[in-house]
């Protein structure tokens, strides 16, 4: 156990709807990452925050949106949702010095 | 380009025996290496890390990697593979240019490992 906490564990919803992922980090982990894992692109790098900013942005689309909260859990808001955004979304977090990511167990989604 | 290559998709090996999976990276400097495990169902699991020093790093789980500068290469060993070793692993590397305070991991595509009991 990682101590990342992901809630749900599994979605489904249909294509044009809107969903949100939920990450709790590591007690005391300031920063948090988001990856998406799908089989044709592998494992990706999203978005990174850290204390309630955002610090590092990387393949993510408009429609694809997070934040990160004063208790430092994050979520992830993905809306217009297209077939292709089906995937294993996992979320990571970090010491402040960010040398090692712990990651939680991620969420499925499936778009239908 | 900028990349980070494993180039075997699957691989298997019977109980026992030795294992060496293979991570090239093409970075202009030589990017913070890592090791990561993902079990069916299960998420990310670090095994490693390479910033600086020692080339030869030992993990948990028995593991262990080298770092070959001169082959830009940062090949994951063990010398006695388990059943329970089957998994896929993948190669991450934080390139230095990645900002300050960022450590976003790029992926190779993995390497699944099949164990023969």
């Amino acid at each position: 156990d990682s101590g990342v906490t992901q809630t749900p564990k599994h979605l489904i919803t249909a294509t044009g709807q809107r969903v949100t992922l939920r990450c709790s980090p590591r007690s005391g982990d300031l920063s948090v990452y988001w990856y998406q894992q799908s089989l044709d692109q592998g494992l990706q790098f999203l978005i990174q925050y850290y204390n309630g900013e955002e610090r590092a942005k990387g393949n993510i689309l408009e429609r694809f949106s997070a934040q990160q909260f004063p208790d430092l859990h994050s979520e992830l808001n993905l809306s217009s949702l297209e077939l292709g955004d089906s995937a294993l979304y996992f979320c990571a977090s970090s010491t402040e010095q960010g040398n090692e990511q712990f990651f939680g167990p991620g969420t499925r989604l499936t778009v239908l | 380009a900028q990349s980070v290559t494993q180039p075997d998709i699957h691989i298997t090996v019977s109980e026992g025996a030795s294992l060496e999976l293979r991570c090239n990276y093409s970075y202009g400097a030589t990017p913070y290496l890592f090791w990561y495990v993902q079990s069916p169902g299960q998420g990310l699991q670090l095994l490693l890390k390479y910033f600086s020093g020692d080339t030869l790093v030992q993990g948990i789980k028995g593991f262990e990697a080298e770092f070959k500068r001169s082959q830009s290469s940062f090949n994951l060993r063990k010398p006695s593979v388990h059943w329970s070793d089957a998994a896929e692993y993948f190669c991450a590397v934080v390139p230095l240019y990645s900002g300050a305070g960022s450590y976003q991991l790029t992926f190779g595509k993995g390497t699944k490992l099949s164990v023969i009991p």
